[in-house]
């Protein structure tokens, strides 16, 4: 059973370009959950969404920051026009009805 | 969110027990104590949760205070691979839907 899945590993992008990243669940997770780690900061929580549903974005960014998790495919965090101020690791967890958080080996996105 | 308070850092030496200490004076009668551990460059890793008993699995033994106020973690043996940044977080029974509320966690060293 492969871990939470996630990618890229790295990103690069010029301030003013979109990044996306992706997160593909442990087989069986309904649940998945994106989390930021600032440089030199702890894990701060971002969204928790299940199958086409955001169920809590209260860490989002109000602006340029989405995410969905789409019936088929993987879940997307995805940030609009980046800053030098969102570089960062992005990690996404999954889980499954009941149990406890599996975490991805994260994206980092550095913003040149 | 109930806080939890970790010391910033630890240190051991290999092959001897390690006791990591998290206070929770604020801890309500439903929350469930988590433990977590980010290895270096990695995604946080589920080590162990427990609510009133004392829990044993294969990575570590999770000791409770009576009054729930305090916990800790025992690594009975550490090994190089131990050396992480260890997180104690409270959170609901299964951390599946809860979002987990990451401090700054305790930097264990492990001497060789």
């Amino acid at each position: 059973n492969a871990g939470v899945m996630q990618n890229p590993r790295h990103l690069v992008r010029r301030r003013g370009q979109e990044a996306r990243l992706r997160c593909s669940p442990m087989k069986g997770h309904s649940h998945v959950y994106w989390y930021r780690q600032l440089p030199e900061e702890g894990l701060k929580f971002m969204v928790y969404l299940q199958k086409e549903n955001i169920i809590d974005e209260s860490g989002m960014p109000k602006e340029r920051f989405s995410a969905e998790f789409p019936k088929e495919g993987p879940s997307i965090l995805r940030i609009q026009q980046v800053v030098r101020g969102d570089s960062a690791a992005y990690f996404c967890a999954s889980s499954p009805t009941s149990g406890e958080a599996f975490f991805g080996q994260g994206t980092r996105l550095t913003v040149v | 969110d109930a806080k939890t308070t970790q010391p910033n850092s630890m240190e051991s030496n290999e092959e001897e027990p390690v006791h990591l200490p998290c206070n929770h004076s604020t801890i309500s009668g439903t929350d469930y104590i988590h433990w977590y551990r980010q290895l270096p460059s990695q995604g946080p890793e589920y080590v162990i949760h427990g609510l009133t008993s004392n829990v044993n699995n294969r990575m570590a033994s999770l000791a409770i205070a009576e009054d729930r106020k305090s916990s800790t973690l025992i690594l009975h043996r550490a090994t190089l691979r131990d050396a992480a940044v260890y997180y104690c977080i409270l959170a609901g029974r299964e951390t599946s839907g809860s979002r987990l509320t990451f401090g700054e966690g305790t930097q264990l060293t492990v001497n060789p």
